[in-house]
């Protein structure tokens, strides 16, 4: 069965320091998206992308994020200067419409020391 | 805003017995209706998802949910409960078929042998 995948599945970084999260969302969808869950909390909305470009962001997902999909088959999250509250789990989804489905990554745990 | 209430953080069953998780939403129009569960380590499954016709959803592991445009409630049953469900379930619900998700903040289960 297809499935998203993330990489890495945990990653350090100093504050202020940039990291990017990957992920491959399934081969034949067109939708993407990218949630955060800070320990404790909900699962967030952080963005979602179709067509190459930026469909809806919440209000967390502010200048410091980007969203790339370099080569047709990877789709980043960027976050140029990581805080302590950046410190969550990352998730990846994509949606093909076939079936109106978001499939999610295993997730990325971001700690920011 | 759309958002979704789980009430229950964490509820405990034996094996064998019923199941009901529940899930309020607040959202002007019908909304799209999901739950997922995620186990450990693991990312967001779909267990089933409401978009119209029968109230009634059967879904994947034999769990079933209803909606209940009345009582804005879309709960989540299973008649008889394995130790393999024990996971932490969301419910989520989306504006349209492809757009963001918002997320309870989860249910956590556990089954007792």
């Amino acid at each position: 069965e297809p499935e998203v995948t993330q990489t890495p599945s945990h990653q350090v970084t100093q504050m202020g320091q940039e990291v990017i999260l990957r992920c491959v969302p399934i081969s034949n969808h067109l939708y993407f998206y990218w949630y955060r869950q800070i320990l404790g909390q909900k699962v967030e909305f952080l963005v979602s992308f179709y067509n190459n470009e930026i469909s809806e962001k919440s209000e967390i997902f502010d200048d410091q994020f980007s969203v790339e999909r370099p080569d047709g088959s990877n789709f980043t999250l960027k976050i140029r200067s990581t805080k302590l509250e950046d410190s969550a789990m990352y998730f990846c989804a994509s949606l093909g419409t076939q079936i109106y489905e978001q499939y999610f990554g295993p997730g990325t745990r971001l700690t920011v020391t | 805003a759309q958002s979704v209430t789980q009430p229950d953080i964490h509820i405990t069953v034996s094996e064998g017995a019923s199941l009901e998780l529940r899930c309020n939403y607040s959202y002007g129009a019908t909304p799209y209706l999901f739950w997922y569960v995620q186990s450990p380590g693991q990312g967001l499954q779909l267990l089933l998802k409401y978009f119209s016709g029968d109230t009634l959803v059967q879904g994947i592991k034999g769990f079933e949910a209803e909606f209940k445009r009345s009582q804005s409630s879309f709960n989540l049953r299973k008649p008889s409960v394995h130790w393999s469900d024990a996971a932490e379930y969301f419910c989520a619900s989306g504006g349209t078929s492809y757009g963001k998700l918002t997320f309870g903040q989860g249910t956590i289960l556990t089954v007792h042998p």
